[in-house]
């Protein structure tokens, strides 16, 4: 079945450790992919997106993403988190070709220790 | 930066009453979507719409939702007799011109509570 796994559901890091949150896709084909992330009481937020090209993907806020093909996986990483990261984040995908809807993982929560 | 808006932020409603969640997608973009998650739960999507008409929808989008674009700038999702289990936040998304290849922006959400 297609789907997006999230394997943690919940990550504690201290502020300046590095992070890495794992997201792994299940489709035949490479589909777009992208994280988003949610502070409480909030939107969705583009953090960054993966189409085509370069694996290595730049997003905002100094996050950054690697698509792997042979992992189907594409793990958010960031060199030093900050206590405003603190929030959910969701990896979601768009099978391409088709009507660009997304689906998501079950999103990772984010807590950071000072 | 332009950005989805949606009103109320939270909606209060009686089971069985109708509600509708009102958003101003991104004025030059021509894809619509509606997401909903229920609290502790995943993002789920529910409707796509293009050129005025529904694209694709979930099967969480029974007979008693809808959606409409009654202007220019408004896309709206109604649940006609809702239920308890309609309790959830509510995503308004929109992207651009190409169908795939765009990233999709949402709003803030509306906050639906069935009483």
């Amino acid at each position: 079945a297609q789907s997006v796994t999230q394997p943690d559901i919940h990550i504690t890091v201290s502020e300046g450790a590095s992070l890495e949150l794992r997201c792994n896709y299940s489709y035949g084909a490479t589909p777009y992919l992208f994280w988003y992330v949610q502070s409480p009481g909030q939107g969705l937020q583009l953090l960054l997106k993966y189409f085509s090209g370069d694996t290595l993907v730049q997003g905002i806020k100094g996050f950054e993403a690697e698509f792997k093909r042979s992992q189907s996986s594409f793990n958010l990483r960031k060199p030093s988190v900050h206590w405003s990261d603190a929030a959910e984040y969701f990896c979601a995908v768009v099978l391409s070709g088709g009507y660009n809807k997304l689906i998501f993982g079950a999103g990772t929560r984010l807590a950071v220790h000072p | 930066e332009p950005e989805v808006t949606q009103t109320p932020s939270h909606q209060v409603t009686q089971m069985g009453q109708e509600v509708i969640l009102r958003c101003v997608p991104i004025s030059n973009h021509l894809y619509f979507y509606w997401y909903r998650q229920i609290l502790g739960q995943k993002v789920e999507f529910l409707v796509s719409f293009y050129n005025n008409e529904i694209s694709e929808k979930s099967e969480i989008f029974d007979d008693q939702f809808s959606v409409e674009r009654p202007d220019g700038s408004n896309f709206t999702l109604k649940i006609r007799s809702t239920k308890l289990e309609d309790s959830a936040m509510y995503f308004c998304a929109s992207s651009g011109r190409d169908r795939g290849n765009q990233p999709q922006h949402f709003g803030d959400g509306t906050r639906l509570s069935i009483l």
